[in-house]
């Protein structure tokens, strides 16, 4: 159990153009989602948090207006990258959290190159 | 805040070797603890976890970790590893408590786990 996914794995995009990611837990519902990018050679920099029904809550430094989380349900959140450039190639990865659990479960990962 | 450190950034073994892969941490409240592998191009996949109770923490794949509260360390180890076993290893902090932070990980930068044959 506490299967996470995420759509697409990889994706190649012209600069300017937008990028959906979607993050699914498959058995179970996620109270909370974390989205995470990760850098070549570097660790997991947390992007923002969603909880279902309200508006992200995002880390310092992270443009929400290019980053926008959408965590329409228990089990979908979607992170869409708008006008992406090529410093936000990277590896974006999201987790899910079900409620009073101490764990996140995360999800595969999705490499973004922006050409 | 959290901090947390992983005083290591690559360690290569050969396999059947003992490993340990140190990772302290820094914060002014109670925190959970947490180990995670990273295979290339994948998610992460949770080693062991430290809550409350025992010390001595036993993972998956033959990994344990000790909590020690007055070196503020977590240390992963291994008595004999294998050549599957090489991956990135990351150790994490959450707090220990609820708030706006809640469910936060603050990762440590990562050790590269690499085992010869």
């Amino acid at each position: 159990g506490a299967v996470v996914s995420q759509h697409p794995s990889w994706v190649i995009c012209k600069s300017g153009t937008s990028v959906k990611i979607e993050c699914r837990s498959l058995d179970f519902q996620a109270t909370t989602m974390f989205w995470y990018r990760q850098f070549p050679k570097q660790s997991l920099m947390l992007m923002a948090t969603s909880n279902e029904g309200s508006k992200a809550t995002y880390e310092q430094g992270v443009e929400k207006d290019k980053f926008l989380i959408n965590h329409a349900s228990l089990t979908l959140s979607t992170l869409t990258v708008t006008s992406a450039h090529p410093e936000d190639s990277s590896f974006y990865i999201c987790s899910a959290m079900r409620s009073s659990y101490n764990e996140q479960f995360f999800g595969p990962g999705t490499r973004l190159t922006v050409l | 805040a959290q901090s947390v450190t992983q005083l290591d950034s690559q360690v290569p073994v050969f396999e059947e070797a003992p490993v340990e892969l140190r990772c302290n941490y820094s914060s002014s409240v109670s925190v959970y603890l947490f180990w995670y592998v990273q295979y290339p191009n994948q998610g992460l996949q949770l080693l062991l976890k430290y809550l409350s109770g025992s010390t001595l923490v036993k993972g998956i794949n033959g990994f344990e970790a000790e909590f020690n509260k007055s070196q503020t360390s977590f240390h992963l180890r291994k008595p004999s590893v294998h050549i599957s076993d090489t991956a990135e290893y990351f150790c994490a902090v959450k707090k220990n408590a609820g708030g706006t932070s809640y469910g936060k990980l603050t990762f440590g930068q990562g050790t590269i786990l690499t085992v010869h044959p």
